[in-house]
């Protein structure tokens, strides 16, 4: 089975400044791994996510993330954060490759506040 | 394309009443999954089907709570009796996947349904 941890529960940030939060997994197999965001009141919309290939991978809204399978992490980062940004991160993780058609266990997500 | 689409978004009810909660997931998508959110558990896995077959229901919490999924375009989720401990937002989300083992979309969700069991 696999697992994902993030450590953060909240993240306080100011408009302009980069940002990072984080994500570790844990897993016995090769895994696949994604970052979702959720605005209020919404569902949750794929931000990126890593199958394989390069280790950097970008996503919408500037986002991007990378891919350590030494240190069993896939930290989301920002350079410059916006107020809009503002929102709940979760990170997911499914075995690869997947016979469940993308079958995701998520982390406890964390909650990025951006102040002006 | 319309995305995933849930019904009610909101669902307040009492203690006892039987809650079904409604999924239209995308067009041409083969799985589709029921996930429930909460600030104690954040995003659990309920149960997924694949092709209107049930895969795996080991999310289920009780027998209480059962799904079903008679053709491609739509699923429900229903508790009965419901129980305060229940109320939560429940999410529908589908996916397609490519020939083997490849992932031909990721994961999409809907809005939620918002349930409130008093």
């Amino acid at each position: 089975a696999q697992s994902v941890t993030q450590l953060d529960s909240q993240v306080p940030v100011f408009e302009e400044a980069p940002v990072e939060l984080r994500c570790n997994y844990s897993s016995s197999v090769s895994v696949y791994l994604f970052w979702y965001v959720q605005y209020p009141n919404q569902g949750l919309q794929l931000l990126l996510k890593y199958l394989s290939g390069s280790t950097l991978v970008k996503g919408i809204n500037g986002f991007e993330a990378e891919f350590n399978k030494s240190q069993t992490s896939f930290h989301l980062r920002k350079p410059s954060v916006h107020i809009s940004d503002t929102a709940e991160y979760f990170c997911a993780v499914s075995r690869a490759p997947t016979g469940g058609g993308n079958k995701l266990t998520f982390g406890t997500g964390t909650q990025l506040k951006v102040e002006l | 394309d319309a995305g995933v689409i849930q019904s009610p978004r909101h669902e307040v009810t009492e203690m006892g009443q039987e809650v079904t909660l409604r999924c239209k997931p995308i067009s041409g998508h083969d799985y589709l999954f029921w996930y429930r959110q909460t600030m104690m558990r954040g995003l659990e896995l309920l149960i997924y089907f694949n092709n209107n077959v049930p895969i795996d229901d080991s999310g289920m919490p009780e027998d209480r709570f059962s799904a079903k999924m008679p053709n491609a375009s739509f699923s429900t989720l229903k508790i009965q009796p419901s129980e305060p401990r229940d109320s939560a937002v429940y999410f529908c989300a589908s996916s397609r996947q490519g020939p083997g083992t490849t992932i031909r979309s990721p994961l999409h969700f809907g809005n939620g349904t918002r349930l409130t069991v008093t």
